[in-house]
């Protein structure tokens, strides 16, 4: 059972580059979303769709976007890098309901 | 508004001494309520999870957690803390749709 899957593991970027974080999931859920993780501040929500061709925003959306064109990929898009976007990044997925989410492995970004 | 509040942001026990990490949630409906685990550089980990069925919720590696809807809580306990407890611990609120709302985290330190 591959779960959900997010590459890379690790990335640096220069401030003003551009990168996107892939994530996918192989168990058909309709709902995915996109968390930053900062110290002492949990996980914070950037962005979420709720099927394919559906997004919206989160609680911290600016300098990120998203598109999902299929119900296994959730792309995650930085638009020009900035030191603030250092953080470690999760991709979840969940079934409509009041189940559990299912969370990548995380990648660590590191904007210098 | 949904919200969730973990009282403590660490937790410092001895090995083989009791474990409590408090949560008090917000939920305008009935939620359901989880507990995840995050090992150092790790991914998230579903511990527990409560969803309107016994209140008395029990998980893996011997957690438990008690659903007290007069109190608004859903503390995370464990008898005997062991070295490999040692992790970051999230108290998680969903309340159907999409929304799913993460604490602080608190980090729970297992002194030998």
């Amino acid at each position: 059972n591959a779960g959900v899957t997010q590459t890379p593991k690790f990335q640096v970027l220069k401030t003003g580059q551009s990168m996107t974080l892939q994530c996918a999931q192989d168990m058909n859920h309709e709902y995915m979303s996109w968390y930053r993780q900062d110290p002492g501040m949990g996980l914070r929500l950037i962005h979420y769709s709720v099927g394919a061709g559906i997004t919206d925003q989160g609680e911290v959306p600016n300098g990120y976007n998203v598109s999902r064109s299929t119900t296994e990929d959730f792309p995650l898009r930085l638009l020009s890098a900035a030191p603030s976007q250092t953080s470690v990044y999760f991709c979840a997925s969940s079934s409509p309901g009041q189940g559990e989410a299912f969370f990548g492995q995380g990648t660590r970004l590191t904007v210098v | 508004a949904q919200s969730v509040t973990q009282l403590d942001s660490h937790v410092s026990v001895s090995e083989g001494t009791p474990v409590l990490l408090r949560c008090n949630y917000s939920s305008s409906y009935s939620p359901s309520l989880f507990w995840y685990v995050q090992h150092p550089n790790k991914g998230l980990q579903l511990l527990l999870k409560y969803t309107s069925a016994a209140t008395l919720v029990k998980g893996i590696n011997g957690f438990e957690a008690e659903f007290k809807k007069s109190e608004t809580s859903f503390h995370l306990t464990k008898p005997s803390a062991h070295m490999s407890d040692a992790a970051e611990y999230f108290c998680v609120v969903r309340t159907g749709g999409f929304k799913t709302i993460f604490g602080a985290g608190t980090r729970l330190f297992v002194k030998a």
